[in-house]
């Protein structure tokens, strides 16, 4: 199946400091991909929809300044986490889907970002 | 919120078949029934979905009921490895926007 792929897996950054996170589909186009964010023992969260070439769309109560959403190409979406703050430590997960109105999305293999 | 309700946890005996339902009362004609699940601190992985037939794949099978307002996921022989979050989600047709529940974590137990 397709793949979708996320970089870095794993990430530890300093109070302050900003993250980019980068999620691309390696075999199919995706004019919308989407990031997820996940706590311990919690469900996925939808943060944001990102859309090729214009502004992403954030999901009620998520900040579009802290996190921002770049989607330059049909094949890269990148998150950055502004002045990482410890709370914002999290499972971030993006997903893709190809064209087609049958398909499935597929999902990066998450990133763990751990805010110290 | 989530369109669909699922029980928390389930155990299953290895070698068995693992029937997981879900209720989505609300769906509507033109939303899709999708199932991932999700092993742990890894993105979730696509199983299978349908709209109103019932589809089998080589991993499972899934059932929809006649008035499409609930599914089962059957693992037909369960293993160690399909110890996972199960998530059931309704996909409006035109958009991969997934609104996740709080799944069923499947434990298969030796």
């Amino acid at each position: 199946g397709a793949v979708v792929s996320q970089h870095p897996s794993r990430v530890i950054c300093k109070s302050g400091t900003s993250v980019k996170i980068e999620c691309r589909s390696l075999d199919f186009q995706a004019t919308t991909m989407f990031w997820y964010r996940q706590f311990p023992k919690q469900s996925l969260m939808l943060m944001a929809t990102s859309n090729e070439g214009s502004k992403a769309t954030y999901e009620q109560g998520v900040e579009k300044d802290k996190f921002l959403i770049n989607h330059a190409s049909l094949t890269l979406s990148t998150l950055t986490v502004t002045s990482a703050h410890p709370e914002d430590s999290s499972f971030y997960i993006c997903s893709a889907a190809g064209q087609g109105s049958n398909t499935e999305a597929f999902f990066g293999q998450g990133t763990r970002l751990t805010v110290v | 919120d989530a369109k669909t309700t699922q029980p928390p946890s389930m155990d299953c005996a290895e070698g068995r078949a693992a029937n997981l339902p879900c209720n989505h009362s609300t769906i509507s004609g033109n939303e899709y029934v999708y199932w991932y699940r999700q092993i742990h601190s890894q993105g979730p992985q696509y199983i299978i979905h349908g709209l109103k037939n019932n589809e089998t794949n080589e991993m499972a099978s899934l059932i929809i009921t006649e008035d499409r307002k609930s599914s089962t996921l059957i693992l037909p022989h369960a293993t160690l490895r399909d110890t996972a979050v199960y998530y059931c989600i309704v996909r409006v047709v035109g958009t991969y926007k997934y609104i996740f529940g709080t799944g069923t974590r499947l434990k298969v137990l030796a």
